[in-house]
């Protein structure tokens, strides 16, 4: 079947760290990959996608490249601001315009 | 971008009564909507799929006649829960499929439900 899996949190980090949220996939066939943010009090927001192997999606610093040889889509970003704490899901969609499955996502705490 | 709300934001009620949450889609046509609930600190877990004219589709372990799911224009969705427990009290999302655009799903702000 489908499914995500994707590092436990919370992870905390000081402001301009380094970010790597790990994530992994089992699908069948091509799926689209996403990552979805959920800031304190609202709901869930696109943050990037890929659709296909070798993709990279990128948005607001964050970079998550599609892996289809390790089936992951980690996610990536180079100096974090206290503004990115926020809880992190990783998703996938087995088919264009298909239901989407959510990872459990990851909680981050950035420290100033 | 494309706007789902969501009404009420929050609803508390008593045990064994009905409520109902709207999803809308604000700006464009959602041919296909979907519910999805939300445990504290754990993922989303999708309840079933909604097509505009259609019934909708359960995942598996969701009870169609207690999560009554009505998509009845393309713009509106609404999800009732009937005969509420305290166990259904939980963080209620939708999403909207854009058919026209590119193929995005846009999430609606969420509705907590607790049940007393």
């Amino acid at each position: 079947g489908n499914s995500v899996t994707q590092m436990e949190g919370p992870v905390t980090l000081s402001e301009e760290a380094f970010l790597t949220i790990n994530c992994t996939y089992t699908a069948t066939g091509y799926p689209s990959l996403f990552w979805y943010v959920q800031y304190p009090g609202e709901g869930l927001q696109l943050l990037l996608k890929a659709t296909k192997a070798d993709d990279k999606g990128s948005n607001k610093g964050f970079e998550a490249t599609y892996r289809k040889e390790t089936t992951s889509f980690h996610l990536e970003k180079g100096s974090v601001q206290v503004s990115d704490s926020a809880v992190y899901f990783c998703a996938l969609s087995p088919a264009r315009g298909d239901k989407i499955i959510f990872g459990k996502g990851t909680r981050l705490h950035i420290l100033p | 971008g494309a706007v789902v709300s969501q009404h009420p934001s929050r609803v508390i009620c008593k045990s064994g009564t009905s409520v109902k949450i709207e999803c809308r889609s604000l700006d464009f046509q959602a041919t296909t909507m979907f519910w999805y609930r939300q445990f504290p600190k754990q993922s989303l877990m999708l309840m079933a799929t909604s097509n505009e004219g259609s019934k909708a589709t359960y995942e598996q372990g969701v009870e169609k006649d207690k999560f009554l799911i009505n998509h009845a224009s393309l713009t509106l969705s609404t999800l009732t829960v009937t005969s509420a427990h305290p166990e259904d009290s939980s963080f209620y999302i939708c999403s909207a499929r854009d058919g026209q655009g590119p193929d995005t799903q846009y999430f609606g702000p969420g509705t907590r439900l607790t049940v007393l």
